[in-house]
């Protein structure tokens, strides 16, 4: 079964401080990876995504690393804020972008 | 507002009973999708639909779910003799091309089967 593993489950962070959050992948086929923001109520919404061409994308305080060898890809949010608090999916998919594996999400809290 | 729209947004039903979701995609958007989260869980894609054609429905469960999208009106998933392990939140996408940028996603609605 094709599979994304996201870790950790929940994170805690201070204002002004790294968020980091983990994604690692089963299918060498996969050639879309994007990041999802989601706060409560809502629908998950486009944060950022990358393809495997390229290692890193970075978009304002968002950035994506990718490690194609390693089957990883990990989000980092520079700078948190406490708007940032949500949960956050990373996705993979192969040869399209709707037909996505999301992770089990990682709830990320950040204190004023 | 132009968003992916969902209702409704929370339904109970019983066992047995059946559900109806409704979505409007996006305006310009023909492209639709459904996905669904369990508790605890990532989101699952379930069938992607153009006007009045399924495209995929690998995600699908093979029995008591359906899904269409008419010519008029919206996308309706269709829950037949609802279970309890059917509740969940069902999440409406839309996208104006189906292999390039982003799914648009509605609030989704939360389906609770007692």
């Amino acid at each position: 079964q094709q599979q994304v593993k996201q870790s950790p489950q929940s994170l805690i962070v201070q204002k002004g401080g790294i968020s980091i959050i983990n994604c690692a992948y089963e299918n060498t086929a996969f050639d879309y990876f994007p990041w999802y923001q989601q706060f409560p109520g809502k629908g998950p919404a486009l944060l950022i995504a990358i393809r495997p061409d390229v290692s890193e994308k970075k978009e304002g305080r968002f950035t994506i690393s990718f490690n194609k060898s390693a089957k990883q890809f990990s989000l980092h949010i520079m700078d948190s804020q406490p708007g940032d608090s949500a949960t956050y999916f990373c996705a993979a998919s192969r040869g399209s972008n709707y037909k996505l594996t999301f992770g089990k999400g990682t709830l990320l809290t950040v204190n004023p | 507002n132009a968003g992916v729209m969902q209702n409704p947004r929370h339904l109970v039903r019983r066992r047995g009973q059946e559900a109806r979701l409704r979505c409007s995609p996006m305006k310009g958007h023909s492209h639709v999708y459904w996905y669904r989260q369990l508790p605890e869980e990532g989101l699952k894609f379930m069938v992607y639909l153009q006007k009045e054609n399924i495209i995929d429905e690998s995600g699908m469960p093979k029995e008591r779910f359906s899904a269409e999208f008419p010519k008029e009106g919206p996308s309706i998933l269709r829950i037949q003799q609802v279970v309890r392990g059917d509740s969940a939140a069902y999440f409406c996408a839309s996208s104006p091309t189906p292999n390039t940028g982003e799914l648009f996603f509605g609030e989704g609605s939360r389906l609770t089967v007692l």
